[in-house]
């Protein structure tokens, strides 16, 4: 039973440009959350997806936005990057809203 | 708001030494608590859990216990290993998403 899987895992852009991140969950999992972990950081909640629709957002901008398909799977697209949105980007799924949570390997996005 | 507090590290430690990593969390009514670690290059994994007041979860020869009383879940092992060098982060759960502390790396030495 595959895991949760990323794509791409590393990733390099310039500031102003747009880039979309791919998130498939573990096999039986229905729900998929984004986090963003700074060089040194905690990872900081983006939002979660549950039956295509966003159910929650932490505290980013609109430049964030976010897909879910019926089969599950999820995109991050975040668009007029800065320099500041340099980090590894984790996608979680879930069995359900409210259940532990499985992480993928990241994406590591740098900006120049 | 929700928060977790974890000591700043790195923690350096010689192998069989003694662990201990402390968190300290704020939230509102009673979330779970959990720590997971990121070897280099990694995603997190979840070291262990536990969801209600006294609850110890364990796993690897980690464990902690859920403290209500001074909301605390820090971090032990008896005897850790070059292999358990890491970094550590613990989290609590509120409303559906997960608050993480900044994480403590841990060196482990021959």
């Amino acid at each position: 039973d595959a895991g949760v899987t990323q794509s791409p895992t590393h990733l390099i852009k310039t500031r102003g440009q747009q880039v979309t991140l791919r998130c498939s969950p573990k096999s039986g999992h229905d729900t998929v959350s984004w986090y963003q972990q700074a060089l040194g950081q905690g990872p900081q909640f983006i939002f979660q997806y549950y039956e295509e629709e966003e159910r929650q957002r932490g505290n980013f901008p609109d430049r964030f936005s976010g897909h879910q398909f019926p089969n599950y799977s999820s995109e991050l697209n975040v668009n007029a990057l800065l320099l500041g949105d340099s980090a590894l980007y984790l996608c979680a799924s879930l069995p359900g809203p409210n259940n532990e949570q499985f992480f993928g390997p990241g994406t590591r996005l740098t900006v120049l | 708001g929700n928060s977790v507090t974890q000591m700043e590290g790195p923690v350096t430690l010689s192998e069989e030494a003694f662990l201990t990593i402390n968190c300290t969390y704020t939230a509102t009514g009673y979330p779970s608590l959990f720590w997971y670690v990121q070897y280099p290059g990694e995603g997190l994994q979840l070291l262990l859990k536990a969801t209600k007041a006294d609850d110890k979860g364990s796993n690897k020869g980690f464990e902690a216990t859920y403290r209500k009383e001074t909301t605390s879940f820090h971090l032990e092992k008896g005897s850790v290993q070059v292999s358990d060098s890491a970094v550590y982060f613990c989290a609590l759960t509120g409303f559906q998403k997960l608050v993480f502390g900044t994480g403590t790396r841990l060196l482990v030495s021959p």
